[in-house]
């Protein structure tokens, strides 16, 4: 089946650097992978949608600027969170869609990111 | 834009017996999708079940069953046998048909008892 993984699993940081996850399909090429950010015992957010080869789609209230996406190949796509500050800590999750399967197959997620800034 | 609605927090079964966790949305589009995601300790997020809203036959994979019910726009899940390991955080999801996003709900932590 198809998997998604995602580097780092956890993460403590400084406050103000930056810190970078990765998400990476394995076995399938993804043109569209979505970010989503998940506070303790709450539901996911999306934070963006971002698209092989051109500039990531960021939802309302979402600082473009502090979460850098980049999604270079149809296989990375990677959050960078800049000038980190505490009240990013969180747990952020990516997904992707294979690119040559049915949109009701729903999309593969990854395994998560802990980030912890201290 | 669409919302998804789980209006039980936290849910529990005893072991062996069926329970239904219920997900309403909110939309105007005609052809769309739906899901149910579980996400055990490990948060990985895990696909369950699926509906695509065109098909009027209830989605089953194998002790899981939904209840789709398009004008009311309800999607109920529901697990037959509950198993410990049925022990997790379920999410309903909503995408159009048109568009990539997934939306999904608040979530229902259900615990399954020995």
């Amino acid at each position: 089946g198809a998997v998604v993984s995602q580097h780092p699993s956890w993460v403590i940081c400084k406050s103000g650097t930056s810190v970078k996850i990765e998400c990476r399909s394995l076995d399938f090429q993804a043109t569209t992978m979505f970010w989503y950010r998940q506070f303790p015992k709450k539901s996911l957010m999306l934070m963006a949608t971002s698209n092989e080869g051109s500039k990531a789609t960021y939802e309302q209230g979402v600082e473009k600027d502090k979460f850098l996406i980049n999604h270079a190949s149809l296989t990375l796509s990677t959050l960078t969170v800049t000038s980190a500050h505490p009240e990013d800590s969180s747990f952020y999750i990516c997904s992707a869609r294979d690119a040559g399967a049915r949109a009701n197959y729903g999309y593969t997620f990854g395994s998560g990111t802990r980030l912890t800034v201290v | 834009a669409q919302t998804v609605t789980q209006s039980q927090p936290e849910m529990s079964v005893q072991e062996a017996e069926t329970v239904t966790l219920s997900c309403t949305y909110d939309t105007s589009e005609n052809n769309y999708y739906l899901f149910w995601y579980k996400q055990p300790p490990s948060r990985q997020m895990i696909l369950v079940i699926r509906q695509e809203a065109y098909k009027q036959q209830n989605a089953t994979e194998n002790r899981f069953s939904v209840n789709f019910q398009k004008a009311a726009k309800s999607f109920s899940l529901k697990i037959s046998d509950s198993q410990l390991g049925d022990t997790a955080m379920y999410f309903c999801a909503f995408m159009k048909n048109n568009n990539n996003d997934m939306r999904f709900g608040a979530g229902t932590r259900l615990t399954v008892k020995p």
